[in-house]
């Protein structure tokens, strides 16, 4: 199985900061690699696929990068709206495997 | 609009059996690969299964493989999953989702069905 690992685990930041969370594969996963959101007592909702592409109807304030094993989500100016849990997860290999998750306070 | 509807969750006793159900529309359902994700309350997120569109392709995560089984039914455009043999480890929200492959993002999810394993 591929080993995700998150960092920070939790952060408290400020509406309109600019944010970074990073995400490393335990072994090369190409760009096959992909960011959640996760509000409290809903479904998670996907933001970025394979890497860097913006998933339909999410705010372009959202940006990925990186490949390989070291990934980026990138939020440019915080907004109220963004606070939550955040997941990556690769999609290289079955099992699918997510990290342990970001939780972002605002 | 893409919908995904659980249902089948409840309580059971350790040793026993459930199964779930994934209600799809909104999309061509034959055309996707679906998966079910479980989320243990206020930990993150475990894959368990994923099924090709055709069901050729199935895949299961260690932890749930020999005691549980997806399957789906392309004419009902429904996805299920059958539960055997649970413990309390297995105590999760059950989420259903859809992605284009059988490895691959999740671009939607279903709400989610509790399933609480407990004596």
């Amino acid at each position: 199985d591929i080993q995700m690992t998150q960092s920070p685990s939790s952060l408290s930041t400020s509406v309109g900061d600019r944010v970074t969370i990073t995400c490393r594969a335990a072994q090369s996963i190409s760009s096959d690699l992909n960011w959640y959101q996760q509000k409290p007592g809903t479904a998670p909702k996907l933001l970025i696929f394979a890497a860097s592409n913006l998933q339909s109807g999410v705010p372009s304030r959202f940006s990925g990068s990186g490949s390989g094993t070291d990934f980026t989500l990138t939020i440019s100016s915080l907004q109220p709206e963004d606070s939550g849990t955040y997941y990556c997860q690769q999609s290289y290999s079955t099992p699918l495997t997510f990290g342990g998750g970001t939780r972002m306070e605002i | 609009e893409v919908q995904l509807v659980e249902s089948g969750g409840g309580l059971v006793q350790p040793g026993g059996s459930l199964r779930l159900s994934c209600a799809a529309s909104g999309f061509t359902f034959d055309n996707y690969a679906m998966h079910w994700v479980r989320q243990a309350p206020g930990k993150g997120l475990e894959w368990v299964s994923g099924i090709s569109w055709n069901s050729n392709s199935i895949n299961y995560a260690e932890s749930v493989k020999g005691r549980f089984t997806v399957s789906r039914d392309n004419a009902k455009n429904s996805l299920f999953l059958q539960m055997n043999r649970l413990t309390t480890e297995d105590t999760a929200f059950y989420y259903c989702a859809k992605g284009p492959l059988t490895a691959s993002e999740l671009d939607h999810w279903g709400q989610g069905t509790l399933v609480t394993v407990s004596s």
